[in-house]
């Protein structure tokens, strides 16, 4: 089957570091994306990681485990605008349909 | 970069009613397009994957005769929400990959409310 678990909420404080933690059970894998959303809106597109390792990106670094079936996204020097739902998705098999996770609400406090 | 949009960005309709939501590439050409639903507070659930030209794949659950999925050009799907019901109250999202592409472009999303 296909599983893949994230923290539901974590809360961090301005300017501090945060990781938010995906782990995955799938029957392919293709890759490990990223996303950012805000409420209401369309999911943006943060990582994508597909060889162990880590992937920076300004505030944002990705790392992936392909053994241990494991991600993590760091998010640095947190300003408001970072609260946000972070979802983690695999995508796996000949569509390459992407598969989420259950999303980690993160709220950023001054 | 790849540009997905959607229309309409939010319908009410009736119980009973059908809608049709339109997601179009704009700026290059769609040769996988998928469908996304997403109930308050949770994640995106896939529901069907569809190429050009050929029928929609659905997702367990999913059924193909009451969410009609189109996917006649390599710019524009539509997906049409048959006999709707209050429950199927929802933001509905499509994503757009070109060929041989791994990332999903997604469009701005749809929120439908039935009445």
């Amino acid at each position: 089957g296909q599983n893949i678990d994230q923290p539901t909420e974590m809360t961090a404080t301005e300017g501090a570091i945060v990781q938010i933690n995906c782990t995955y059970q799938t029957s392919g894998f293709n890759g490990l994306f990223w996303y950012q959303q805000h409420a209401g809106e369309a999911p943006t597109f943060l990582s994508y990681n597909v060889l162990d390792g880590l992937e920076e990106k300004g505030r944002f670094s990705s790392f992936l485990s392909r053994s241990k079936g494991y991600s993590y996204l760091l998010l640095k020097e947190l300003q408001m605008k970072d609260s946000a739902s972070y979802l983690c998705a695999v995508t796996g098999g000949a569509t390459n349909k992407l598969i989420f996770g259950t999303g980690t609400l993160l709220a950023v406090q001054p | 970069g790849a540009v997905v949009s959607q229309h309409p960005s939010w319908v009410i309709c009736k119980s009973g009613t059908s809608v049709k939501i339109e997601c179009r590439s704009l700026d290059f050409q769609a040769t996988t397009m998928f469908w996304y639903r997403q109930f308050p507070k949770q994640s995106l659930m896939l529901m069907a994957t569809s190429n050009e030209g050929s029928k929609a794949t659905y997702e367990q659950g999913v059924e193909k005769d009451k969410f009609l999925i189109n996917h006649a050009s390599l710019t524009l799907s539509t997906l049409t929400v048959t006999s709707a019901h209050p429950e199927d109250s929802s933001f509905y999202i499509c994503s757009a990959t070109g060929t041989g592409a791994h990332e999903q472009y997604f469009g701005p999303g749809t929120r439908l409310t039935v009445t």
